[in-house]
């Protein structure tokens, strides 16, 4: 059984700092790892995507990867109000006939005004 | 336009009800997935299609069956509706071509169905 953990929060951040949301996974042999943001009520949309290990940058948003600790961060840099949602972290396998993604329960983030 | 669209986007139904839950798409994508999420669990695949012709069952397919009439168009059906099949249903496409980009989904806005 596949398993993406994170910490469902709330993680409060003031505005202006750094958010840095955590994820890890079971499956060893997963390739594909994606960070959506979803907003009360509303369908995720993905912010981000990495394959390899160490750092992908892109805006304010940089997600880390680490395959030997099977760990998956997101860090959100100059916080705002509007970065507040719940993020989801996803993990798709290594195929073999199997297709889809695994998420996590996901983390709600909070900035704080 | 939206790239991923979904109908109806509400629905209240009774139990013992055949539901059907419509997804179109725009994108092109060959891969089309249907989830659930519900409070605490989180998102959970039903189904995926990798074209017309190729159905995989999910996570949790029980209770639940879905047709690819086109590449365009992939429904999910419940066909006598229980009320713990009461959730937040998204569909998702993919692009089978193009490296690693074809991994990543992109949902539509999703239905919400509740089973009485």
């Amino acid at each position: 059984q596949k398993e993406v953990e994170q910490n469902s929060g709330p993680l409060s951040v003031p505005e202006g700092a750094i958010a840095s949301l955590n994820c890890t996974y079971s499956d060893r042999v997963s390739q594909s790892f994606f960070w959506y943001r979803q907003y009360s009520g509303k369908s995720p949309e993905l912010i981000m995507s990495i394959y390899s290990n160490g750092d992908k940058e892109d805006g304010r948003f940089t997600a880390q990867l680490n395959k030997a600790s099977q760990y998956v961060s997101l860090l959100i840099r100059d916080s705002q109000p509007s970065d507040s949602a719940t993020y989801l972290c996803a993990v798709r396998g290594s195929g073999g006939g199997a297709d889809g993604l695994t998420f996590g329960k996901g983390t709600h983030l909070i900035i704080q005004p | 336009d939206a790239d991923v669209t979904q109908t109806p986007r509400n629905r209240i139904t009774k139990t013992g009800k055949r539901i059907m839950l419509e997804c179109s798409q725009t994108k092109g994508h060959d891969r089309m997935y249907w989830y659930r999420q519900d409070p605490g669990l989180g998102l959970r695949l039903i189904y995926y299609s990798f074209d017309v012709k190729d159905i995989n069952k999910g996570e949790i397919s029980d209770g639940y069956s879905v047709s690819r009439q086109a590449q365009a168009k992939f429904s999910l059906s419940l066909e006598s509706a229980i009320p713990n099949q009461t959730a937040l249903y998204f569909c998702a496409t993919s692009d089978q071509h193009g490296g690693h980009s074809y991994n990543e989904q992109f949902f539509g806005p999703g239905t919400r169905l509740t089973v009485l």
